[in-house]
């Protein structure tokens, strides 16, 4: 496979269940990004992970917590979220964190919370 | 602080019809970088195009074209004979150059629809 991959595409989920979203790059790069899309919204970071360690923590409620056990895989786990938590979950990667370096996309994760 | 502005929320054209998408910027470096993106319905994000702020020159990719100015910090997209595949949200973004972050910042977003 090339480029960033996410899974699952869809899911749904209750407010009690704790579920994880997967993004593998195949890029080689070095800096990995989570990003929530909601609907009529900006783009907004989550977290930031550079070789492995999390340089950006965004004020995300600690209900979501980010996994990088190598520069490739970025899991980010999910447990008693609410519905204002419905969105499309975004993975990125670039080459490096200084700017100036393009940020590619993974496909999204299309969460709904019941 | 930075910001982006894409003031244009929705835009519907006919088919063949040329269309120009605004993106208005804001920072306070002297060294930026501007980004347009495309999201179509399937949801990734598909990178188009990397300005630096040292570099003013307009460049032109088949039907699409971007128009950089820094004495009105705006970085335009232009889309020539649109075709229905180009429906989509066009995001521009901009990044500054500092030790860590290479934050984007992205605007709002403008959702181009073109019809048959």
């Amino acid at each position: 496979e090339t480029g960033v991959t996410q899974t699952p595409r869809h899911l749904v989920m209750g407010m009690t269940n704790k579920k994880s979203l997967k993004c593998e790059q195949h890029l080689g790069h070095n800096a990995m990004y989570w990003y929530k899309q909601s609907a009529k919204k900006p783009l907004e970071l989550m977290f930031v992970y550079n070789f492995k360690e999390q340089t950006e923590n965004n004020s995300v409620p600690s209900r979501f917590s980010p996994e990088c056990p190598n520069s490739s895989h970025l899991f980010l786990h999910l447990h008693t979220l609410q519905p204002e938590d419905s969105a499309l979950y975004l993975c990125a990667s670039s080459q490096e964190l200084a700017g100036g370096h393009e940020q590619f996309f993974g496909p999204g994760t299309r969460l709904t919370v019941l | 602080a930075q910001k982006v502005t894409q003031a244009q929320t929705e835009i519907s054209v006919v088919e063949k019809e040329d269309v120009t998408l605004d993106c208005v910027y804001e920072t306070r470096d002297t060294t930026y970088y501007l980004f347009w993106y495309k999201q179509p319905p399937s949801g990734e994000l598909v990178f188009l195009i990397r300005r630096n702020s040292f570099d003013e020159q307009n460049e032109i990719s088949g039907r699409y074209s971007w128009n950089f100015q820094k004495s009105t910090s705006s970085f335009n997209f232009t889309i020539t004979a649109s075709q229905v595949v180009d429906s989509a949200v066009y995001f521009c973004a901009l990044s500054v150059f500092y030790n860590q972050g290479g934050k984007l910042i992205f605007g709002q977003g403008t959702e181009l629809s073109v019809k048959p």
